[in-house]
């Protein structure tokens, strides 16, 4: 298994520009969800979903669009983008049952907003 | 907002030491997990607690869970150049679906 994969790895946007983040899992976890990393401040959920279908806001979802349409996708849309958005972003997921809350988190996306 | 408490932010140790590290809530929780970060990756699992009062190892980390929720503890024995990276503690509420992280703990190992 492929686990968790995240592209791109790296990534440089003027502000306004938009683009999306690709997230896939192959271990047929029913739960994933988005986190942005800046300094000190730990991971924070941006959104999450439960299932196909199925999204909902985390702690900072502002500016940032979801959507799952299969189990194994889950990608982050930056509408327009802003230098407040520059973090390293990840993505994570679990099984919904039983270990739900052992995420397991892709290597991360680093974005840059100038 | 944030709800965990990690402590300390940062710890700079000779190799061979070893490590304690705790976090705190003012709520309870039913779930708490650790995790490390090495340096340009994403966190890796380190421990999951279930129960109050729980004490699980791997290898040489060993975490608690605290008897009154609130609280959760990770211990290092004999550290290693490679322990070196960020520690986070995570948690989760009752039906919450969803962590909520720590700011982590930074590791820093004298050779």
């Amino acid at each position: 298994n492929a686990g968790v994969t995240q592209t791109p790895k790296f990534q440089v946007l003027k502000t306004g520009q938009s683009m999306t983040l690709q997230c896939a899992q192959d271990m047929n976890h029913e739960y994933m969800s988005w986190y942005r990393q800046d300094p000190g401040m730990g991971l924070r959920l941006i959104h999450y979903s439960v299932g196909a279908g199925i999204t909902d806001q985390g702690e900072v979802p502002n500016g940032y669009n979801v959507s799952r349409s299969t189990t194994e996708d889950f990608p982050l849309r930056l509408l327009s983008a802003a230098p407040s958005q520059t973090s390293v972003y990840f993505c994570a997921s679990s099984y919904q049952q039983g270990s739900s809350y052992e995420q397991y988190f892709g290597p991360g996306t680093r974005l840059t907003v100038t | 907002g944030q709800q965990l408490n990690q402590s300390p932010q940062s710890m700079f140790i000779q190799e061979g030491e070893d490590v304690s590290m705790n976090c705190t809530s003012s709520s309870i929780f039913n779930t708490w997990l650790w995790y490390k970060q090495d340096p340009g990756e994403g966190p890796v699992l380190l421990i999951a607690l279930y129960k109050a009062g729980e004490l699980t190892s791997n290898g040489r980390l060993t975490a608690q869970f605290g008897i009154t929720r609130k609280d959760s503890f990770l211990n290092i024995s004999a550290s290693i150049p490679s322990d070196v990276g960020i520690y986070f503690c995570a948690g989760s509420h009752q039906g919450a679906q969803k962590l909520v992280f720590g700011q982590g703990t930074r590791l820093t190992i004298n050779p």
